[in-house]
């Protein structure tokens, strides 16, 4: 599975739309880009999946760079409650997590 | 309905102690996850069910048991653990073990805090 990288930390005011990068240049044409965030001390949740186009649900929206070798995952109006680690995995079969970015949401 | 149950929540369990962690799902996957996290680390895959049988087993210590007794069920059995197994143990589920597994989403349970003292 290809690896991802994202930045270690990012900050984010209340109401405002949260952008989380996340570079897999090394993606392959079978691998799926997954998000799970990890609220401290819970279990990983799973946000949004996409293979090339962009997806959007109730949680969130996932951008796919045309040559895949990036996404954003967008928050479009973060709240208190999305403080988390949020995963960024590229996966073909196994599910492997790096070490995320940790989101902090400001009031 | 996407809710994979953990029990205990907390265990704490002596070097010598036999205990064992359950893992329940009722949404029809057919493949089911072990993960183990340590504190401030992102969640590493321990073991695979595929159809009630197990197809990955990454390299874990004899001391950790898998088992699937059925496609509802997993079990981890724990037997002569180390202080430094104490981890949040996570349990997974998804629809399909085998063929493409890429396109199908992983639920997690809330986990299960153990500490081996």
């Amino acid at each position: 599975d290809a690896k991802t990288t994202q930045p270690t930390s990012m900050d984010c005011a209340e109401g405002r739309a949260a952008n989380l990068p996340c570079n897999h240049s090394t993606i392959s044409g079978n691998e799926y880009v997954y998000w799970y965030r990890q609220i401290h001390s819970q279990g990983p949740q799973y946000i949004i999946h996409g293979l090339k186009n962009n997806e959007t649900n109730e949680m969130a929206s996932l951008i796919i760079t045309e040559d895949r070798k990036s996404s954003t995952l967008i928050l479009p109006h973060a709240t208190l409650r999305d403080t988390a680690v949020y995963y960024c995995i590229v996966r073909a079969q196994k599910l492997v997590f790096g070490q995320g970015t940790r989101l902090t949401i400001n009031p | 309905d996407t809710e994979v149950t953990q029990t205990p929540k907390h265990l704490v369990m002596g070097m010598t102690n036999k205990k064992s962690l359950k893992c329940e799902q009722h949404m029809g996957h057919r493949a089911m996850y072990w993960y183990k996290q340590k504190a401030k680390k992102p969640p590493e895959l321990m073991f695979v069910y595929s159809y009630e049988k197990l197809s990955i087993n990454e390299s874990v210590p004899s001391r950790f048991s898998p088992e699937c007794p059925n496609s509802s069920l997993l079990n981890l059995h724990l037997h002569a653990l180390q202080p430094e197994d104490s981890a949040l143990y996570l349990c997974a589920s998804s629809q399909e073990g085998s063929g493409s597994l890429a396109g199908n989403t992983i639920y997690f349970g809330e986990g299960s805090w153990l500490t081996v003292v």
